[in-house]
């Protein structure tokens, strides 16, 4: 099946020590997204790829960057993580904007 | 920014009970969505509906939208206790690409 795939599911790293999460799709999708959500909160979007054209949200911290070496792959880099950013980390994907995004289960981050 | 707000914040009935969701937001929409969440899983698309669509159906599931009160319901006939999720509408602006989720409800569907 056609999918979103995140890896790892659980990561754990320590305070400062730059931490590398992945997201691949078989969607064949223009478009992909990186949300942060945190535990009973709504998915806040990062930042999102139109083909190799990145948009970052106005108030994503500069800590966080993005990846995206082929329609197939997108990385999000986390330069120093703090003990905020301990959070459950949201790959998804669409045809175009306004449309249904496809969601991988995620990569849940937690900061010793 | 977060634009839709989500009303109850939880809710909880027993199986076969029908539940209702209802969304509310602040700007011109294009389109809003509708997304279930099961704990610890990443979001699922239930339904979209159109600015200028004023109902939908998907299986159990019935969708509104009343653009003059910027508001949208989502309804679930029959409940079962596979329906025991998070439930966010989500909302986007005419240009670009984001989604706007509000905070969700979470419901609990006891058999």
């Amino acid at each position: 099946d056609a999918m979103v795939i995140q890896n790892p599911r659980y990561q754990v790293t320590q305070f400062g020590k730059p931490v590398t999460l992945s997201c691949s799709q078989t969607l064949n999708h223009n478009v992909m997204y990186w949300y942060q959500q945190k535990s009973s909160q709504a998915p806040k979007l990062l930042f999102h790829y139109y083909d190799k054209d990145f948009n970052n949200e106005a108030d994503t911290p500069d800590n966080f960057q993005s990846r995206r070496p082929n329609t197939s792959f997108c990385f999000l880099d986390i330069r120093s993580p703090g003990l905020g950013d301990a959070a459950m980390y949201l790959c998804a994907t669409s045809t175009s904007g306004n449309q249904p995004q496809h969601f991988g289960d995620g990569t849940r981050l937690s900061i010793l | 920014s977060q634009q839709g707000e989500e009303d109850p914040q939880a809710l909880s009935i027993q199986e076969g009970e029908n539940a209702t969701m209802n969304c509310s937001y602040k700007t011109s929409i294009n389109n809003l969505q509708w997304y279930r969440q099961n704990s610890g899983r990443g979001l699922v698309h239930l339904i979209l509906i159109r600015s200028n669509e004023r109902e939908k159906h998907s299986g159990r599931l019935r969708v509104t939208l009343d653009t003059s009160k910027k508001s949208s319901s989502l309804l679930i006939t029959a409940s079962r206790a596979a329906d025991t999720a998070s439930y966010f509408c989500a909302t986007d602006a005419f240009s670009g690409y984001a989604l706007n989720f509000g905070k969700g409800t979470s419901l609990l569907v006891t058999p």
